[in-house]
């Protein structure tokens, strides 16, 4: 059984579209979150949820809109795609957010292609 | 701000030889340390993870060293062999407003040649 899985796997999209990827784990974890890995291979941060609410948010542009409907389950809506927004987009989730020392699992990515 | 900087080159070495990835920090004091492995179309798998008062972890062919003082992390993996090679990412892990918070450096593209 696949741990944390996300789709779809590969979006090719226009500018200016509106797009979702979506995202589950199954490993009764409390924390989910979103990663961007760009074109340079650095995987930066984008937000983290802990029983669904929001408590990381790195400045991120408001045109990108996390949801999660309960624990297991973390969305991500993107609006008004852009060329700069092509990356590959992981999901990940850890045990316990009130703890540091968690290990994070990732799912296995979200390529994103923006034309 | 935090700033994680990793061999940026990619690392060629010989299969059975020891090698020896680097990750240095600056602006933050983590509590943790994470290792990452990442093949290509794949997600980062954790490999090993050090706390601030430990001066090294072992685990398999692995081993992770940590140095507050200097703020560097040395990533080992002995007797290399080419199923080995891939992106290895050093992360740092803190407390941000009561929360975990892992922040990945660039990552290490580690080549192993037969």
């Amino acid at each position: 059984d696949t741990a944390v899985s996300q789709t779809p796997k590969y979006l090719v999209t226009q500018m200016g579209n509106d797009k979702s990827i979506k995202c589950e784990q199954n490993l009764g974890h409390d924390t989910m979150y979103w990663y961007k890995q760009d074109s340079k291979k650095f995987l930066k941060i984008m937000f983290s949820y802990n029983n669904k609410e929001l408590i990381i948010n790195e400045t991120v542009p408001n045109r990108f809109s996390p949801k999660s409907p309960d624990k297991a389950h973390l969305n991500l809506h993107i609006n008004s795609l852009e060329l700069g927004d092509s990356a590959v987009y992981f999901c990940a989730s850890s045990p316990r957010s009130g703890i540091v020392g968690n290990t994070i699992y990732f799912g296995e990515g979200s390529w994103l292609t923006v034309v | 701000s935090q700033k994680i900087e990793q061999n940026s080159e990619a690392l060629n070495i010989q299969e059975g030889k020891t090698a020896t990835l680097t990750c240095n920090y600056t602006n933050y004091s983590p509590a943790y340390l994470q290792w990452y492995r990442q093949d290509p179309g794949r997600g980062p798998v954790f490999l090993l993870l050090i706390r601030e008062n430990e001066k090294e972890k072992r685990k398999e062919r692995l081993k992770v060293t940590f140095d507050t003082t200097l703020k560097q992390s040395l990533f080992h993996i002995t007797a290399s062999q080419p199923a080995d090679s891939a992106t290895y990412l050093c992360a740092l892990d803190g407390n941000s407003g009561g929360y975990q918070k892992v922040t990945f450096g660039t990552g290490t593209k580690l080549q192993v040649i037969p």
